[in-house]
C-alpha cells in the first residue's frame, strides 16, 4: 500500500541557510500535517492543510512557511536556519476526520 | 485548550507479560478521537489503535486494547503477550472531531521489553 513519502530523508544545512522539505501524501488523502520532533521530545504541530488551504496553525516560526499544491503534495520552507531547528520533521496525511499516517520523516541537522 | 498527559516516562515489561500505559486528556469537546502511536528506534510513527469518543466499546487490535473511560478522560493502552518488537516510545494523541484538525500528543512513554 502507498504511504506518505518525504524527501529528503536527511538534510544538513548551515546556520542562516534555507531548506525545503517535501511531502507526498497518500493518494486521495485531503489533509496534510507537518510536525517537528526535537531529540527526546514529543511531536509538535506546525501547520496543516485541507484541500490545499491552510486549516490549522501551531507553533510554526515566522521563518517557516508551507503550502500545499494542486497535486496535494506539500512543501515546508525554512529560512534563516538556526541550530535549534535541528529536528526530525514529520509529514502526515489523512482523509478528513480519519487517522493520521506519518511519513518516515526528514532529519534536519543545522551546523 | 486540549492537553494530553502521559504520567509514565518509562515502563518495562517481561516478555509475554501484560503492560498498561496510562494517558489522560483534558477537553471540553464531546466529539473527538483518541489514538496511540508507537515510535520504535527507527523513529517512524506507527498507528497502534484508534478510539472514537462516541463509541462506548473499547477498541481492540490484536494484542493491543484500550480502556476508554470518557467521564474520567482516561485512555490507557494494554499490551498483552508483550513481544520484543513492542519496545518503543508510545505516544497518546487526541484530535478534535468534525471541525478539528490538529493532533495533540502526550510526552510519550518509553517501553522496554525484558527477554
Amino acid at each position: 500500500a502507498a504511504g506518505v513519502i518525504q524527501s529528503p530523508r536527511h538534510l544538513i544545512k548551515e546556520k542562516r541557510e534555507t531548506a525545503t522539505l517535501k511531502c507526498y501524501p497518500i493518494p486521495r488523502h485531503d489533509t496534510v500535517y507537518w510536525y517537528q520532533q526535537g531529540p527526546g521530545q514529543d511531536p509538535q504541530f506546525l501547520i496543516s492543510f485541507y484541500e490545499k488551504m491552510q486549516s490549522d496553525k501551531g507553533s510554526i516560526p515566522d521563518r517557516f512557511s508551507a503550502q500545499q499544491f494542486s497535486d496535494y503534495h506539500s512543501e515546508l520552507n525554512m529560512s534563516s536556519l538556526e541550530l535549534g531547528d535541528s529536528a526530525l520533521y514529520f509529514c502526515a496525511s489523512s482523509i478528513w476526520d480519519e487517522k493520521l499516517f506519518f511519513g518516515s520523516g526528514t532529519q534536519l541537522s543545522v551546523l | 485548550a486540549q492537553t494530553v498527559t502521559q504520567s509514565q516516562p518509562e515502563m518495562s515489561v517481561q516478555e509475554a507479560e501484560t503492560v498498561t500505559l496510562s494517558c489522560t486528556y483534558d477537553t471540553s469537546e464531546s466529539d473527538y478521537y483518541l489514538f496511540w502511536y508507537k515510535q520504535p528506534p527507527s523513529r517512524q510513527m506507527i498507528l497502534v489503535i484508534r478510539q472514537e469518543a462516541y463509541k462506548q466499546q473499547n477498541a481492540t487490535e490484536n494484542r493491543f486494547s484500550v480502556n476508554f473511560q470518557k467521564a474520567a478522560k482516561s485512555f490507557s493502552l494494554k499490551i498483552s503477550d508483550s513481544q520484543l518488537g513492542d519496545a518503543a516510545m508510545y505516544f497518546c494523541a487526541y484530535r478534535r472531531g468534525a471541525t478539528g484538525n490538529q493532533f495533540y500528543f502526550g510526552t510519550g512513554t518509553s517501553l522496554t521489553v525484558i527477554p
